[in-house]
């Protein structure tokens, strides 16, 4: 079972990035999967969650409208994209799974490498 | 400010024991699992304690956690120097609809 993350990416403020993380090992549709930001010296920040199987999707209310989550469970994988960065997006970005089909009770067991994106003009 | 709180801090000699504690409220600890994760420099979250006290399979027995009302613990038996990292603490928020997370424990082995 793994989550394995896109590469780091270098972006300037305003444009536009889309980052992914793919599920092997276990059914990808199955389980709830979420994104976590690390900001530089800081603590892990939830921003998001979505269920493979429906899309059903809910956002922490600090990232609600800043970024979007989706998912294409034909390749099992997941999405977190950004329409205008700015310079306060800067981050490691985890894609993290739910241990269950049912969002509630448990925080995430499973998570990915990491992806750090850099928005520097 | 993270949800869940955490002291930024603890250290230890080797084969000393520590805790780390992890406060929360009645719609994340009082009410769901609390996880913990290690973390190493520059390295992802590991899975150290799922459902408040489980150690998934190739953590060391020397990790414990337990949870009473609206706080949690991590202990630490047996401190080697491998053990330095960070430390945090998560449990599903009820009013959040989602996870939330202690702002970590850097743990020293003096």
């Amino acid at each position: 079972v793994q989550l394995v993350q896109s590469g780091a990416e270098v972006k300037k403020p305003g444009e536009s990035l889309k980052i992914s993380c793919k599920g092997s090992g276990y059914y990808f549709t199955n389980y709830w999967i979420g994104w976590v930001r690390q900001m530089p010296g800081k603590g892990l920040e939830w921003m998001g969650i979505l269920y493979p199987g429906d899309s059903d999707t809910k956002y922490s209310p600090s990232f609600q409208g800043q970024v979007t989550i989706s998912a294409d469970k034909s390749i099992s994988t997941a999405y977190l994209q950004w329409s205008s960065l700015k310079a306060s997006d800067t981050a490691i970005y985890y894609c993290a799974r739910h241990p269950t089909s049912v969002a509630g009770l448990d925080a995430f067991d499973i998570w990915g490498q990491g992806t750090m994106v850099t928005v520097s003009s | 400010q993270s949800v869940l709180t955490q002291p930024p801090s603890a250290s230890g000699t080797p084969g000393q024991r520590v805790t780390i504690s992890c406060s929360g409220n009645s719609s994340n600890i009082g009410s769901n699992f609390v996880y913990w994760y290690q973390q190493l420099p520059g390295k992802a979250p590991k899975l150290l304690i799922y459902r408040s006290n489980q150690r998934p399979s190739g953590v060391p027995d020397r990790f414990s956690g337990s949870r009473s009302g609206t706080s949690a613990s991590l202990a630490i038996s047996g401190l080697r120097s491998e053990d330095e990292a960070d430390y945090c603490c998560a449990a599903w928020d009820d009013s959040l609809s989602g996870p939330v997370f202690g702002g970590g424990t850097k743990l020293t082995v003096l």
